[in-house]
């Protein structure tokens, strides 16, 4: 069956450095988004990304954050100048088109020393 | 405010017992319904997806929708140990294709 997968696993940064977290999204899929999960908190929408460019952002989708589509798979979230709260599962999804259900991949551990 | 509440338990069943989740929303214009599973430090695993009033059955879980209500809940029948997890109830409110996720209800199944 077909599946997000996303790079790294674990990815720990000190403060202040910026981090790039990878997805490849289900290749039949046109919608992708970002989600984090603060450590017992509930999973929180970030971005979704249709078509080339942003669809939709939520208030935490500030500056400090970009997404980019850099070839026909790869699905990237940038955070620069990481700060210590920023540390999350930071998870991937995609969707065959807008409110269809979302498949997730397996997650980023974001750890900000 | 868009609001997806959940009951965070734990709820703690028998092995073979029937477990019930329940979720309510605010937005009486929400279209899509879904149910994830997620075990502790993995992912959301999606379940079901409900759209319509009434029942969805896959299985051994059934997804039942009441929009007059504002409640979805979640089913399990013959609930085994390996369901234990937190299940993540999600409502796309209003016109937007982004979902609400609710806090979670976590399912202790016990032998």
């Amino acid at each position: 069956e077909p599946e997000v997968t996303q790079t790294p696993s674990h990815q720990v940064t000190q403060m202040g450095q910026e981090v790039i977290l990878r997805c490849v999204p289900i290749s039949n899929h046109l919608y992708f988004y970002w989600y984090r999960q603060i450590l017992g908190q509930k999973v929180e929408f970030l971005v979704s990304f249709y078509n080339n460019e942003i669809s939709e952002k939520s208030e935490i989708f500030d500056d400090q954050f970009s997404v980019e589509r850099p070839d026909g798979s790869n699905f990237t979230l940038k955070i620069r100048s990481t700060k210590l709260e920023d540390s999350a599962m930071y998870f991937c999804a995609s969707s065959e088109g807008g409110g269809r259900p979302q498949h997730f991949g397996d997650g980023t551990r974001l750890s900000i020393l | 405010q868009k609001e997806v509440e959940q009951n965070s338990g734990p709820l703690s069943v028998p092995e073979g017992a029937i477990a019930s989740l329940n979720c309510t929303y605010s937005d009486r214009g929400s279209q899509s319904f879904f149910w994830y599973r997620q075990y502790s430090g993995k992912s959301p695993e999606l379940i079901m997806s409900i759209y319509s009033n009434g029942d969805k059955e896959d299985g051994r879980f059934t997804a039942q929708l009441n929009k007059a209500s504002q409640y979805v809940s979640l089913l399990i029948r013959d609930s085994q140990p390996s369901d234990s997890a937190t299940y993540l109830c999600a409502v796309n409110e209003g016109g937007s294709y982004i979902p609400t996720f609710g806090r979670g209800t976590s399912l202790i199944v016990h032998p």
